[in-house]
Parts: structure tokens; sequence; C-alpha cells
């Protein structure tokens, strides 16, 4: 059975500290990883899909990296904005669903 | 482009009723997925259509149904509730495999 492991749960930083938040997984066939961002009482935002150990994506102060057991989201000099839950979810060869991890909730501090 | 669409924003319901929760996908997206968020977890998958046909289904009782309509749009009906099934429902749009778009969730609280 697939299964994601977010760590850690929660996470509390300075502004402009910069840190890095852990997805293990295992799954039979990765056909993708995700990364989403989750507001208090609101839907996951798409951020980011990384497909093959090595692959890298970036977008503004994040920046995610996959290898065949575990992904990263970097998050370099974060501003409070940057405070939300971070999702990530794996997607097997094949198959519809999404199997989530319970996410990181981050919190940075001004 | 609007993005997916999810109504009720919110629904308050009593133990034993039945509740109807409705999406509307991305335009052009023909995948319509079903998740449950309890608080403090990530999203559970429940169910997905394509083409108007179930092609996935999550470890959820029979009292959870679905359906997809011509135009792309669902529904996700829940009958004879119970306390636990108080949560938030999302909604997510695909073009088929791959990423997925969720839409803003129904909150459904059970008294």
């Amino acid at each position: 059975e697939d299964q994601v492991t977010q760590s850690p749960e929660a996470l509390r930083l300075q502004e402009g500290e910069s840190s890095s938040l852990n997805c293990s997984y295992t799954v039979s066939g990765l056909r993708g990883l995700f990364w989403y961002r989750q507001d208090p009482g609101k839907g996951p935002e798409f951020l980011f899909t990384l497909y093959s150990a090595g692959e890298e994506k970036e977008k503004e102060r994040l920046k995610a990296t996959l290898t065949k057991k575990e992904s990263f989201l970097h998050i370099t000099a974060p501003k409070p904005e940057d405070s939300a839950t971070y999702l990530c979810a794996v997607q097997g060869k094949g198959a519809q669903k999404l199997v989530f991890g319970q996410g990181t909730r981050l919190t940075i501090n001004p | 482009d609007a993005g997916v669409t999810q109504s009720p924003t919110h629904l308050i319901k009593t133990r034993g009723q039945h509740v109807t929760l409705r999406c509307s996908p991305i335009s052009g997206h023909k995948s319509v997925s079903w998740y449950q968020q309890v608080l403090g977890q990530g999203p559970q998958f429940i169910f997905q259509y394509y083409e108007k046909e179930e092609r996935g289904r999550g470890n959820f009782p029979d009292r959870f149904s679905a359906r997809q309509f011509p135009n792309y749009s669902s529904e996700l009906n829940v009958n004879a509730l119970l306390l636990g099934d108080s949560a938030l429902y999302l909604c997510a749009s695909s073009l088929g495999l791959g990423e997925q778009f969720f839409g803003p969730g129904t909150r459904l609280t059970v008294l």
C-alpha cells in the first residue's frame, strides 16, 4: 500500500530563516510526487509535480527536490505570508488517487 | 479562467440525514476526484470519475456514492450521516492522470 510520511509535523521559523520539509514515501511505481500549500479552511493549492529522482522545481522562495525514497521542500529566506500547511502526495503508476501525508504546519514569525 | 467550484461552502446536518455536495471542474477537465479531510490530517481519497465513469474508489462505506454528469460536474452523496463524517470535503479536477487542482471545499458538520 502506498504511504507518505511528512516531517516535522510543525515548524516555526523566524522571517529569513531558511529550512527544509521532508516527505518520505513508499509507492509501487511512482508516476508523480506532488506538493501543495493549504491555508486554514481552504482547499490545497498546487505547487509542484516531480516525476523522477534527481528532478528539481523552483517557484519564488520554494524549491522541491526528489530522490527514490523522499522529497524535500526547501524554503529560502521565508516571509510571514509563507505560513501555511504544506502537503505532499504521491500517485502510483496507473492509479487514479493521490495518497497524501499528514502535512507540515509551517509558521514564519516576523 | 474559473477554478474548481464547490457548493455549498458550509453545511450543518444531524445524524441520520442525507447530504449532497456539488462540484464543477475547471473548463476542459474531464476528471473529478473527491477527498475527505479531517482536521489535522491530509486528504483521504473517496472517488474518482472520468468521462462519467467511476475509475477509483477509496476505503469508504457504501453510504458514500457519487456521480458525474455529461457536463463533467459531479455530486457526492452521503447517506445516514454519522458524527465522524464531519470534515472538509474537497473536489479536485484534472485532465486525466497527473496534477489535480482543488476547489475551496465544503465544510460539513454533523450534530
